[in-house]
Order: structure tokens, then C-alpha cells, then sequence
């Protein structure tokens, strides 16, 4: 069966410190991987998205990088972490989209 | 930039009421996909619609897709307390099937 894997699932981290988050998936090959921030309540936002190992797409400008060096890892990481990077961080991947994407579940970052 | 809006932003019902939630946006999408998501976890897919005029049912649910493929709508008859959550509409873009733009979300809470 396929699943995926995201931690942690809760981090409080100081400004100016350093962020890695990780995201494994299990029981697929080659799927399409993202990052979404999800603000309290509310829609996401796509931060990054992965179609294959190394090919990293950023969706807006921000204090964060992904990569993927590995065919089913995720990463996302910061050198140093701000405020507004605070939120609730969600890895997705999807084989066939008609199938909808697959979220873990998920990390609540706060910077403080 | 694609941005779907989502109508209400907040819905408190009692038990065994009928709602209804929009989401609409000015861009046209390839499918368009409903997804459910409880406090602390990531959101699950409910249904995948692709037809401009579909209609889906999922038990007390039905999901419709616009004519233009521009907005949907999600119905619910006899709300019960289990259908409390986050209801999010997401949408493909022509070419992009592989990145979903997230709706700005609502949040149903259903009372006994």
C-alpha cells in the first residue's frame, strides 16, 4: 500500500535558526511530490512541487528551498528561519491526479 | 496567477440541515477536486469532477462542476456531525495537471 510520511509533527524553532523537514513515500515509484503552507484555517499555499529526482519548482519567492534527492524524499529546509515562516507545513505526492493528491500529516512549525 | 474563492468562509449548522458551499474563480480548469480536511492532519480527497456540467453524488453529497468550468458547488442534505471539517476546492489548470491551486477553504461545524 502506499503511504506517506512527514515529521515532525510539531517544531518550535528560534529565528534565525536552521529548518529541515522531511517527507518519505512509500509503495509508489517516480510520483510527483509538494510542499503546501497552510495559514490557520485556511487554503494552501504550493511552495514547491517535484516531478523527478533533482527537479525542484519554486512557486513564490520565500526564505525556504526543497530538494529531492532521493526518487520518494522530500526536503525542505531553511538556513534561517523568520517569523512569518511559522505555519502548518504539508507534504503531498499524487501518481494519477484524478486519484487527488495524498497529504501526510503534516508539521506545525512556530518560530519564535 | 489562479485563485479560487470559496463562499462561506464560515458555516455553523445544526444537525440535519441542508448547506451549500461555492467555489469560484475567473480561470477555467481542466478537473476540479474537493477535499476534506480535519484539525491536525492533511485534507482527503472527496471527489474529482472533469466534466463542465458534471454532477457527482457521494452519499449526502453532491459535487457539481460549472458549465465554463469556472466554479463548483458542493451540496450537503441532512448535515450530521461527522461532516464537521475544512472544505477545500482545488483546480487544475489546462497543461498543469500535475499542480493544484487550493481554495481559500470553509469551515463547516455541524451542532447536535
Amino acid at each position: 500500500s502506499q503511504t506517506i510520511h512527514q515529521w515532525p509533527a510539531t517544531l518550535v524553532q528560534p529565528v534565525g535558526s536552521p529548518l529541515s523537514l522531511e517527507c518519505t513515500v512509500e509503495g509508489t515509484s517516480n510520483p510527483n511530490l509538494y510542499w503546501y503552507r497552510q495559514a490557520a484555517g485556511r487554503g494552501l499555499q504550493l511552495l514547491f512541487y517535484s516531478v523527478g529526482i533533482g527537479q525542484i519548482s519554486s512557486e513564490v519567492p520565500q526564505n525556504l528551498s526543497a530538494s529531492r534527492p532521493q526518487d520518494r524524499q522530500f526536503i525542505l529546509s531553511s538556513k534561517k528561519l523568520l517569523l512569518s515562516d511559522s505555519g502548518f507545513y504539508l507534504c503531498a505526492y499524487t501518481r494519477d491526479f484524478f486519484y487527488g493528491y495524498t497529504f501526510g500529516s503534516g508539521t506545525r512549525l512556530t518560530v519564535v | 496567477t489562479q485563485l479560487l474563492e470559496q463562499s462561506p468562509q464560515f458555516l455553523s449548522i445544526q444537525e440535519g440541515e441542508n448547506l451549500t458551499v461555492y467555489c469560484n474563480s475567473s480561470s477555467v480548469f481542466s478537473s476540479l477536486q474537493w477535499y476534506r480536511q480535519e484539525p491536525g492532519e492533511g485534507p482527503v480527497l472527496l471527489v474529482t469532477v472533469v466534466t463542465g456540467g458534471e454532477v457527482k453524488k457521494l452519499k449526502r453529497l453532491t459535487f457539481q462542476f460549472g458549465d465554463a468550468r469556472k466554479d463548483s458547488s458542493l451540496h450537503i442534505t441532512a448535515a450530521q456531525p461527522g461532516d464537521t471539517g475544512l472544505y477545500l476546492c482545488a483546480g487544475a489548470g489546462a497543461g498543469t495537471a500535475s499542480k493544484l491551486t487550493f481554495g481559500t477553504g470553509t469551515r463547516l461545524q455541524v451542532t447536535l
